[in-house]
């Protein structure tokens, strides 16, 4: 099946500054990615979904100021979490779709582990 | 989002048991996906079933698409322990993750 990677795999910081997290799609083009963020022991909120070369869907709550979306080729999409808090720990895992006809897939990254301080 | 509840939200069975879990939409669904989840790991996607009323089988697993394509379910025969994980549904075309059942499997 495709691959779909993430950078870094985990990482912590500290309160107020931002980071940046990566989604690429290795073997395949992806024009929509997905971001969503699971807590321990819950499902995944899907955050927004990502369009190359357009500007991101966010769902509802999610402060597009705060989490920037940016998906500028169809092998690469970015989330920053800029001024990050502690409420912002989280597990962030993108997904890239791959579609033909009826057929939809997500190919999900591992994954980002963010600790924020 | 779409609201989609599942239920149980945790089943813990023997292995050879039997297990299902339900997947309920406030709204009608264009089609209904399932992903496992294994502990510490990122959803793999199992199947998609488009047609109301439709029913597929993977080995031991099989997925039921309601009438009205509001539910779904998936069943497992004879549970192993490699089919420990969490189970979702994912709705339509905007991939709203289900609640989720967490399958815990007794040697």
């Amino acid at each position: 099946g495709a691959v779909v990677s993430q950078h870094p795999s985990w990482v912590i910081c500290k309160s107020g500054t931002s980071v940046k997290i990566e989604c690429r799609s290795l073997d395949f083009q992806a024009t929509t990615m997905f971001w969503y963020r699971q807590f321990p022991k819950q499902s995944l909120m899907l955050m927004a979904t990502s369009n190359e070369g357009s500007k991101a869907t966010y769902e509802q709550g999610v402060e597009k100021d705060k989490f920037l979306i940016n998906h500028a080729s169809l092998t690469l999409s970015t989330l920053t979490v800029t001024s990050a808090h502690p409420e912002d720990s989280s597990f962030y895992i993108c997904s890239a779709r791959v579609v033909a006809g009826t057929y939809n897939e997500q190919f999900f990254g591992p994954g980002t582990r963010l600790t924020v301080l | 989002g779409q609201q989609v509840m599942q239920i149980p939200q945790y089943q813990h069975v023997q292995e050879g048991e039997d297990f299902t879990t339900y997947c309920n939409s406030s709204t009608t669904l264009s089609n209904i996906q399932w992903y496992k989840q294994r502990p510490g790991g990122h959803p793999v996607f199992l199947i998609q079933l488009v047609k109301s009323g439709e029913v597929k089988k993977q080995k031991r697993l099989t997925f039921q698409f309601g009438e009205a394509k509001k539910n779904s379910s998936l069943h497992i025969t004879a549970t192993q322990t490699t089919d420990v994980g969490t189970y979702f549904c994912v709705t339509g075309n905007q991939f709203y993750f289900g609640t989720g059942t967490s399958l815990t499997v007794i040697p």
